[in-house]
């Protein structure tokens, strides 16, 4: 596709659910990121994913979060028993070709967890 | 572990004055730099990189050198817009042919009137 695409754009649910939040990145990008942005904070690095492989999830608050990626394309961030302080922006991210340090970022997910 | 410090904001300033949006970082080895803007209802984009030190980063008429003795990457503009209203983050990330996690500052707001 054109660029980084993200579903769904708003999310509202209830403490204790568990929610699923999907990213599709540019096509031919190898490398997929997940980061949190809380409201008036910078971005917090989650889950970092090479092909279907994730060298680095040190990022994962706990152990309620989980992601995958198959087919070295679409990626889905998993969160258990979601808790209010949940609540937040996710951002996916993409990179790959003759700039693989440079990530192009979709729109964003904004969980609201009542 | 990495970690990057910029000025709070929010910065607010009239058409036509000059900007610095100062940033210092820490980190092991020899990260790129970026700066990243957001603006308002938009994702989050690449604004300038710059890969090794003293290597100047510039588009859209904004400019960041790559200081490694005073670990800093200010962001710089000449003459700014109302156009330039956004949040500016500043990043530090993996080589240039890596790909890997990028670690944000908080991002300063920035704010131009007519």
């Amino acid at each position: 596709g054109a660029g980084v695409s993200q579903s769904p754009s708003n999310k509202v649910t209830e403490k204790g659910k568990d929610v699923e939040l999907r990213c599709d990145p540019i096509s031919g990008h190898t490398a997929l990121y997940w980061y949190r942005q809380s409201l008036g904070q910078g971005l917090e690095f989650l889950i970092y994913f090479q092909g279907n492989s994730a060298p680095d999830k040190s990022g994962l608050p706990s152990d309620r979060f989980s992601a995958e990626r198959t087919g070295g394309s679409v990626s889905t961030l998993t969160i258990q028993r979601t808790q209010q302080e949940d609540s937040a922006v996710y951002l996916c991210a993409s990179s790959g070709g003759q700039s693989p340090n440079e990530q192009y970022f979709g729109p964003g997910t904004r969980l609201t967890v009542t | 572990g990495d970690s990057v410090t910029q000025m709070e904001g929010p910065v607010t300033l009239s058409e036509e004055a000059f900007l610095t949006i100062n940033c210092t970082y820490t980190a092991t080895g020899y990260p790129s730099l970026f700066w990243y803007v957001q603006y308002p209802g938009e994702g989050l984009q690449l604004l300038l990189k710059a890969t090794k030190a003293d290597d100047k980063g510039s588009n859209k008429g904004f400019e960041a050198t790559y200081r490694k003795e005073t670990t800093s990457f200010h962001l710089e503009k000449g003459s700014v817009q109302v156009s330039d209203s956004a949040v500016y983050f500043c990043a530090l990330g993996p080589l240039n042919t890596n790909a890997g996690k990028s670690t944000f500052g908080d991002g300063t707001t920035l704010t131009v009137k007519p």
